[in-house]
């Protein structure tokens, strides 16, 4: 079975800082997709940047990036120049044609920004 | 507006009761799944379907079903074998035809509250 881990619970950073939100994951698959989803105190779930395992590249979204380490199974998101609006609970998640594509989600990081 | 529509937002339910939660969706996915939502856990799989009349268990389906009758429905059936139901619920749904690239739409979930 899949696993995906977020081993820090709560992160706080300074608006306009850098933050990296750690993700590391557990499969014996060679084909799936990784995400980073947002989920602010309105509960809507909205996605922040994805990532192929075949792509070496890492993705980059405006203020978002990712440092995607296959061989280690890590895939971190950095948020640049941190804002107020940053402020939710991130979840990192793992998809792959099992279980009907379904997205298999770390339990998140609560992420407060400070002015 | 394409989406996906929960209803309703707030559900409370005496214990020993079922209670159902609607999820529809206009956007044509094929496949929906079922979430549900604690504080620390994540989101865990409960249900989802790849297409119409039929459907798989995921990781924590005691205590619910479902039904897909139609392909932009997806209810869930909370019943009263279900020992914890009080959570947060998100329906999701995803096009697969695409493959596991594609992102997948949430709609704005329904906490539920038993009594």
């Amino acid at each position: 079975a899949q696993t995906v881990t977020q081993s820090q619970p709560e992160m706080s950073v300074q608006e306009a800082e850098t933050v990296t939100l750690s993700c590391t994951y557990d499969t014996s698959e060679s084909d799936y997709y990784l995400f980073w989803y947002k989920q602010p105190p309105s509960r809507q779930m909205i996605l922040v940047i994805r990532q192929e395992a075949y792509k070496q590249q890492n993705a980059t979204e405006n203020r978002f990036s990712v440092n995607f380490q296959k061989a280690a199974k890590s895939f971190s998101l950095k948020i640049s120049d941190s804002q107020l609006g940053d402020a939710a609970m991130y979840f990192c998640a793992y998809r792959s044609a099992k279980a009907g594509y379904a997205l298999n989600f770390g339990k998140g990081t609560s992420l407060l920004v400070t002015p | 507006d394409g989406g996906i529509t929960q209803s309703p937002k707030y559900l409370f339910r005496k214990e020993g009761q079922n209670v159902t939660l609607s999820c529809e969706q206009n956007l044509n996915h094929d496949a929906m799944y079922w979430y549900r939502q604690d504080p620390g856990q994540g989101l865990r799989l409960i249900y989802y379907s790849q297409i119409v009349n039929d459907f798989q268990k995921g990781d924590i389906a005691e205590g619910y079903s479902v039904s897909r009758e139609k392909k932009e429905s997806f209810p869930l059936t909370v019943t009263s074998a279900q020992k914890n139901p009080t959570a947060f619920y998100l329906c999701a749904s995803s096009p697969i035809d695409r493959g596991i690239n594609t992102e997948a739409f949430f709609g704005q979930g329904t906490r539920l509250t038993v009594v």
